[in-house]
């Protein structure tokens, strides 16, 4: 039963680029949620996606938009990167929609911006 | 705001000693989860508590969750060095989840 997969592991960019994070996630869970952890941090609600559609969001700039396929994989995609971008990008999936469903997180994607 | 608070930050104790750490909710919670993140991993979920009051034994991990459900608390009886981490709890707030900023469990050989 494979679990949360999330590519690339590590990425580097330069201020005002674009980037796609991909996720797929745990076997039978239809919903993917995204994170931010700064060094240090707890992880930060980016949002959440269900039945191919955005269904919740944290408080991040329109610069972080995603999108979530029929088999239920997602896209992170950050545009105009800022050096304040970096951080561990988490993904997490779960069965349903309810956010009190326990959360299963991928390995992440270590993102730095120069 | 929404807010989930832990304390301590940090902790640093000698292997074989108890460690706690606690965590408060500005507003009521329908449940409260903790997990666990290893140094260079991702964090992994260790349980959920529901009811007021209730408490959960995982091993040497005691779970509590508050009588008015706007605390909680873990506590691990005994450390081991496989204990080291930092320990979030994190809270349902409207459709959001939220975290705390974790307590990082540092163990003295």
């Amino acid at each position: 039963d494979a679990g949360v997969t999330q590519s690339p592991t590590h990425l580097i960019k330069t201020r005002g680029q674009q980037v796609t994070l991909r996720c797929s996630p745990k076997s039978g869970h239809d919903t993917v949620s995204w994170y931010q952890q700064a060094l240090g941090q707890g992880p930060q609600f980016i949002f959440q996606y269900y039945e191919e559609e955005e269904r919740q969001r944290g408080n991040f700039p329109d610069r972080f938009s995603g999108h979530q396929f029929p088999n239920y994989s997602s896209e992170l995609n950050v545009n105009a990167l800022l050096l304040g971008d970096s951080a561990l990008y988490l993904c997490a999936s779960s069965p349903r929609t309810s956010m009190t469903d326990t959360q299963y997180f991928g390995p992440g994607t270590r993102l730095t911006v120069l | 705001g929404q807010q989930v608070m832990q304390i301590p930050q940090y902790q640093h104790v000698q292997e074989g000693e108890d460690f706690t750490t606690y965590c408060n909710s500005s507003t009521t919670l329908s449940n409260i989860q903790w997990y666990k993140q290893r140094p260079g991993g991702h964090p992994v979920f260790l349980i959920q508590l529901v009811k007021s009051g209730e408490v959960k034994k995982q091993k040497r991990l005691t779970f509590q969750f508050g009588e008015a459900k706007k605390n909680s608390s873990l506590h691990i009886t005994a450390t081991q060095t496989t204990d080291v981490g930092t320990y979030f709890c994190a809270g349902p707030y409207g459709d959001k989840i939220i975290f705390g900023k974790g307590t990082r469990l540092h163990i003295l050989p």
